[in-house]
């Protein structure tokens, strides 16, 4: 079974300019997530989707950050301006169902290896 | 009040030693639990779920306490190779997120 993909792996950019990130789930996992992780932080949820509507966006900077997820398969993160702070690593993961199922693992999460974002 | 809390660490401690992680949650609707476990520079994996019976795998055993709102895991016989950094994972209800606690670094040395 093909892993979660992500793209690109590491990205150097100045603040104020724009950048995306492409996550690829595995296939048939109905739920994707978008994870921001801060050096010698764990992740922290960004949005949540539930095949291509958003399930949870709560945490995730609107006026900076955007995400979609067309045709509930494959899913994009924009960071445009970003700042200093953005500085992390972007984690996609996937999971077949979403947090709250009932079927025994269905809502394991599985992550890409990330991208990892550094804004000088 | 975090939603997720672990014992920061870092736990230092021999092969061969028992170590036992922590974490508290506050949300007490919570229904998922795991451990998950990150090497330095990757992605972090799934290590084990929680079940409300406790559960083992291994050298490792994971326990869940709804009344207190804690979990636990019990490394037992540490191995070099367990070294890594050990995350919470607490999930709330049908749809809600995973929120993650911030992790314990544990180093395993000969």
């Amino acid at each position: 079974e093909a892993g979660v993909a992500q793209s690109p792996r590491y990205k150097i950019i100045e603040k104020r300019q724009s950048v995306a990130f492409w996550c690829n789930p595995i296939s048939g996992h109905a739920t994707l997530y978008w994870y921001q992780q801060i050096l010698g932080q764990g992740p922290k949820l960004l949005i949540q989707f539930q095949n291509n509507g958003v399930v949870d966006d709560s945490q995730l900077p609107k006026d900076r950050f955007s995400a979609e997820r067309l045709k509930g398969v494959d899913s994009t993160l924009k960071i445009q301006p970003a700042k200093l702070e953005d500085s992390a690593v972007y984690l996609c993961a996937s999971s077949l169902e979403p947090s709250g199922s009932r079927t025994s693992g269905a809502n394991v999460l599985t992550f890409g290896a990330g991208s990892r974002l550094t804004v000088l | 009040r975090k939603e997720v809390e672990q014992d920061p660490g870092p736990f230092n401690v021999p092969e061969g030693a028992t170590v036992a992680f922590n974490c508290t949650y506050s949300n007490s609707a919570s229904q998922s639990f795991f451990w998950y476990r990150q090497d330095c520079r990757k992605e972090p994996k799934l290590l084990m779920s929680v079940y409300s019976s406790g559960n083992e795998d291994g050298r490792f055993t994971a326990q869940l306490n709804r009344a207190s709102q804690y979990i636990s895991l019990l490394i037992r016989d540490s191995k070099l190779s367990d070294s890594a950094t050990y995350l919470c994972v607490v999930s709330a209800g049908y749809n809600n997120d995973m929120r993650f606690g911030a992790g314990t670094r544990l180093t395993v040395k000969p």
